[in-house]
Formats: structure tokens, C-alpha cells, sequence
């Protein structure tokens, strides 16, 4: 079973703060995206990264696809309160039909 | 376009009920997904089509869950008989052409099973 760890769950900034969110497996995945969700709605995709070793930005959010494709990062520079809400990776599985989700980091950036 | 349309958006309903949750996907989409959340699992992937087709449903609980999709533009999931362990919010998303491309979802329905 191919399972996504993300850590931490749960982070706590200033507004100008810079932060870092994991996206950790054993398994190696044919593509990873990241997700953020408001709360009372559904996920919304920010990002799909495909290649080992991709680094995309959107504005003040960098994502990263590991090498071996096991594992992803996003930061976020000079976080802002508009970026609260709750961050979920998610891997494509190895025959490429569905979507596996990590448990999400839950940010919330304080004014 | 209006979206992955959910309804209802939010359900009560009591222990032994029927209960069955509607999905519209967007026009031209050709795969679609149920997933349910809740604060301890996280998103799980219930059951998802492709082509109106059940691929692959070894995420359905239960035999008291069940999907159809009669057409590409509509789904239902239905629950018989409910349970509390049952409240969560359910997820509807759909998309084109693969996982690699995303999934548009919907905004839920938080179902209650009192």
C-alpha cells in the first residue's frame, strides 16, 4: 500500500514568517500534486510537479519533486493570512488511476 | 463552467436511514471520484469511474455503500442503513485525461448520522 506521511500537521506563524511543508513516502509515485482546502470546501490544486528533481513556483510558493520521486516539499515565503488552510499532498499510484492524499498540514498565519 | 456540483451540502439523518449523496461532474470530464474525509483519516478514496465505468471501489467500506453512474453526468452514492460512524464529509471530483492533470472536486456533503 502506498502511503504519504506530511509533517508537521499542524504550524503556527507570523505573517512575514517563512515555512516549509513535507511530503514524505517509501513508495515512488509517477506524478505528486498539492492541494490547498478552505474550510467548508473541497480541495483546490496548486500544483502538479512529474519529473525527479522538478522545482515549480506560484508566486511566494515553491514546490519541489524529489529525485527518486518519493518525496515533495512546498514553501512559502513571507507567508500571509490569506494562505491559512489546510495543505495536502497527494500521489498518483503506480498504474496512474487514482490519487492517494497525505493527512494535510493544517497552517494557519496570524496578522 | 459551474464546477463539480455537490448535493445535498449538508445531511441529518438518523442510524438506520437511507441516505444518498449526488454528484454532477464537469462537462467533458471522463473520470470520477468519491472520496470521504474525516479529522482522523484524512481523505479516502471510496470508489472512482472511468468512462462511467466502476474501476475500482476497494475503498467502499462497507456493503451498505453503494455507486452508480448511469451517465457521464451524474453519480450517486448511497448509504443503507446508515451508522454514526458513517458522519464525514463525502467528496465528489471529477477529471480529464488522467490523475496527472488534477481533480477538480466539489465542495462536499457533510453528512450527520445521529
Amino acid at each position: 500500500t502506498q502511503l504519504l506521511e506530511q509533517s508537521p500537521q499542524f504550524l503556527s506563524i507570523q505573517e512575514g514568517e517563512n515555512l516549509t511543508v513535507y511530503c514524505n513516502s517509501s513508495s515512488v509515485f509517477s506524478s505528486l500534486q498539492w492541494y490547498r482546502q478552505e474550510p467548508g470546501e473541497g480541495p483546490v490544486l496548486l500544483v502538479t510537479v512529474v519529473t525527479g528533481g522538478e522545482v515549480k513556483k506560484l508566486k511566494r510558493l515553491t514546490f519541489q519533486f524529489g529525485d527518486a520521486r518519493k518525496d515533495s516539499s512546498l514553501h512559502i515565503t513571507a507567508a500571509q493570512p490569506g494562505d491559512t488552510g489546510l495543505y495536502l499532498c497527494a500521489g498518483a499510484d503506480n498504474q496512474g488511476g487514482k490519487l492517494i492524499f497525505g493527512q494535510g498540514t493544517e497552517l494557519s498565519v496570524k496578522p | 463552467d459551474a464546477g463539480v456540483i455537490q448535493s445535498p451540502r449538508h445531511e441529518v439523518t438518523e442510524m438506520g436511514q437511507e441516505v444518498t449523496l449526488r454528484c454532477k461532474p464537469i462537462s467533458g470530464h471522463n473520470s470520477l471520484f468519491w472520496y470521504r474525509q474525516t479529522m482522523m483519516r484524512g481523505l479516502e478514496l471510496l470508489i472512482y469511474f472511468n468512462n462511467n465505468v466502476p474501476i475500482d471501489d476497494s475503498g467502499m467500506p462497507e456493503d451498505r455503500f453503494s455507486a452508480k453512474m448511469p451517465n457521464a453526468s451524474f453519480s450517486t452514492l448511497k448509504i443503507q442503513p446508515s451508522e454514526p460512524r458513517d458522519s464525514a464529509v463525502y467528496f465528489c471530483a471529477s477529471s480529464f485525461q488522467g490523475v496527472h492533470y488534477g481533480y477538480t472536486f466539489g465542495s462536499g456533503t457533510r453528512l450527520t448520522v445521529v
